[in-house]
């Protein structure tokens, strides 16, 4: 148990609907990160959120945002969504945006696109 | 920028034989790397990481890896693989960008 929880944990959509997905950190934690895993991929970097400031963003286009509350929990929304969104999306927790600190892992919320 | 290539994408040992999971990184500067695991229809979890304190860390479960400056390795080892161990493992490196993944089956 890492103390980060996800919601929904499975949902479906249609393509060009909109999702949002939820996630409360660990407690202590003031940064979340969102991953993206392809079914028999790695999990891709979307962005991280410190103190509620978009703290970094991998490359993921800008129908990918997010949001962090002052309770550092976070939310990911992905607009006009299409098929390849279909994956298991992560939220991860740590310390201080450091890249050092250890990030501790959900386990995530399985996203279909039919 | 820091990458790091995970240089199998499956390996196969018998129970109770040693397992080695290669990692390779590239980075301008001492970079922290990380081990997860990844068990079928779990989360992430931690087994060790290396943030410059000491280049040989151990971790959960009796994993072990050695950062190794001259060779840009992380390698995962384990003395004796366990059935349990069969899982995809991760090397992630700093930026938290992860290696594609090794899957480890794990013969009886």
């Amino acid at each position: 148990e890492t103390g980060v929880t996800q919601s929904p944990t499975h949902l479906i959509k249609t393509r060009g609907q909109q999702v949002t997905l939820r996630c409360s950190s660990q407690s202590g934690h003031n940064t979340v990160s969102w991953y993206q895993q392809a079914l028999g991929q790695g999990p891709q970097f979307i962005f991280q959120y410190y103190r509620e400031e978009e703290n970094g963003r991998g490359n993921f286009p800008p129908r990918f945002s997010g949001l962090q509350f002052p309770n550092y929990s976070s939310e990911l929304n992905v607009n006009a969504l299409e098929l390849d969104d279909s994956a298991l999306y992560l939220c991860a927790s740590s310390l201080d945006g450091l890249s050092g600190n250890t990030i501790y892992f959900g386990e995530g919320s399985w996203l279909t696109v039919v | 920028a820091q990458s790091v290539t995970q240089l199998d994408s499956h390996v196969s040992v018998s129970e109770g034989t040693p397992v080695l999971l290669r990692c390779n990184y590239s980075s301008s500067y001492s970079p922290s790397l990380f081990w997860y695991v990844q068990h079928p229809n779990k989360g992430l979890q931690l087994l060790l990481k290396y943030t410059s304190a000491a280049t040989l860390v151990k971790g959960i479960n009796g994993f072990e890896a050695e950062f190794k400056k001259s060779e840009t390795s992380f390698h995962l080892t384990k003395p004796s693989a366990h059935m349990s161990d069969a899982a995809e493992y991760f090397c992630v490196g700093t930026k938290y960008i992860f290696g594609t993944g090794t899957r480890l089956k794990v013969l009886a």
